[in-house]
């Protein structure tokens, strides 16, 4: 069965720190993608990958980086945390076979707070 | 451009009573449609999934959903809700020409006992 996982599973940051959110998958998909989730607007999608070495810039990636070291770990880093960027984020990975068919498997969400 | 609407935000019902949650779409090209559900505390978990073929498609505990072309929709539907059905449902939209994946904002399920 698809497994991702991420840590930490909570986190307090204090603004104008550093903040990494790391992702681990273990179905050997090639896409990778970091969503946040905040009330009132669903999912929006911040960076996402194709592969190993490959980053893209989703819809709101202001104030966010993304690494994407080898097929199985993508982080999200945030340089400068802001109290704004406190939300909840999510890792998904997905299959490209034959053209990406948009199904994504979920990690089970890091929670973090910016004070 | 691509956007998937989920017009009920909260919907509540009691045990045993048949449910429907709303998803209208917006795509010009063939759509890939599914609906997630969100348990507290949990990540996004796929329900089911339509491409291409019959328009009614069967998901997991129950769950059904039937894509309409001409309505632009794509409603998931159950006979009889439990109590453990209480969670988030997202309808996802994925744009085959646009590669875009689009998350609706989702509607939050509370089942009554």
């Amino acid at each position: 069965e698809a497994a991702v996982t991420q840590s930490p599973r909570n986190k307090v940051a204090v603004t104008g720190g550093k903040v990494t959110l790391s992702c681990n998958q273990t179905n050997n998909h090639n896409n990778m993608y970091w969503y946040r989730q905040d009330t009132g607007h669903g999912l929006r999608l911040i960076h996402y990958s194709y592969g190993a070495g490959s980053t893209e810039k989703g819809d709101i990636p202001d104030g966010y980086k993304a690494s994407r070291p080898s097929q199985e770990n993508f982080s999200l880093i945030l340089e400068l945390a802001t109290p704004s960027q406190t939300s909840v984020y999510f890792c998904a990975s997905g299959v490209r076979v034959g053209g990406d068919t948009g199904q994504l498997y979920f990690g089970e969400g890091s929670k973090l707070t910016v004070l | 451009a691509q956007s998937v609407t989920q017009p009920d935000a909260r919907v509540t019902v009691s045990e045993g009573a048949s449910l429907q949650l709303r998803c209208k779409y917006s795509y010009s090209g063939t759509p890939y449609l599914f609906w997630y559900v969100q348990y507290p505390r949990q990540g996004l978990q796929l329900l089911l999934k339509y491409y291409s073929g019959d328009p009614v498609v069967q998901g997991v505990n129950g769950f059904e959903a039937e894509f309409s072309k001409s309505n632009s929709s794509f409603h998931l539907r159950k006979a009889s809700v439990h109590w453990s059905d209480s969670a988030v449902y997202f309808c996802v939209l994925w744009g085959t020409n646009t590669g875009k994946l689009t998350f609706g904002d989702g509607t939050v399920l509370t089942v009554k006992p």
